[in-house]
């Protein structure tokens, strides 16, 4: 079965850069793409990009074009979300989650368990 | 950018009765890039319809999906207690997406 397992909460300064990982299990990882969504405390979803693991290609939100970074290793399999210049607003649980098939770009549909990150 | 509005913010049934919810679209979008979520307090967000109205896997009949254009509804055709949650719509077209702001379902 799908299983996305992300890393554990962060605690960052405002300024200061976080990554975290998404690592996949149970499919083809090259095969689906990935995406990250965000949700900070008692507000709505947020898409912030999408990779896809087989060619590294990105598409990232325009107003986050610029700090977030996206990159796949094929031999982990693990995507990374490296988030820049942090501020309180970043406050948030970030998911990531694969797209629900090859032809569905985009469509979260496995969803890993989240992962706290504050800006303090 | 493509904005969704959900409208009601917040919708309070009773159990075995029908509950609709709209997602308006800032300008005409394709069927096949609409999708809706449930969320439960504390959990990821799951799939319920994508498509406008094919169900995903697992998720009970009593869910449904519709729309065209720039109006999109889910419908849960009788509501059940663990029916609690917020729905979000979402809009994809390559990517990018973008969410709706997401409707309460209390019962």
């Amino acid at each position: 079965q799908v299983q996305l397992v992300q890393s554990g909460p962060e605690i960052q300064r405002p300024g200061a850069s976080v990554t975290i990982w998404c690592r996949a299990s149970g499919y083809s990882f090259s095969a689906f793409g990935l995406n990250w969504v965000r949700q900070a405390p008692g507000l709505g979803l947020e898409w912030m990009g999408w990779i896809s693991p087989s060619t590294g290609r990105t598409k990232i939100a325009q107003k986050l074009q610029g700090r977030v970074t996206l990159t796949a290793d094929r031999f982990t399999p693990t995507v990374y979300l490296e988030l820049k210049t942090l501020i309180s607003d970043d406050t948030a649980v970030y998911y990531c989650a694969r797209d629900l098939s090859q032809s569905s770009v985009g469509l979260p549909a496995h969803w890993g368990q989240g992962a706290q990150v504050s800006v303090s | 950018e493509i904005v969704l509005t959900q409208s009601p913010g917040t919708l309070s049934l009773s159990p075995g009765e029908r509950a609709r919810f709209t997602c308006r679209a800032s300008q005409t979008v394709p069927s096949d890039s609409f999708a809706w979520y449930q969320q439960k307090s504390g959990q990821a967000p799951r799939l319920l319809i994508h498509g406008t109205s094919t169900r995903a896997t697992g998720i009970p009949a009593r869910f449904s999906g519709s729309g065209s254009g720039t109006d999109f509804t889910l419908t849960i055709a009788s509501l059940e207690p663990e029916d609690v949650a917020v729905y979000f719509c979402l809009h994809c077209v390559g990517p990018p997406c973008t969410f709706g702001q997401g409707t309460k379902l209390e019962i």
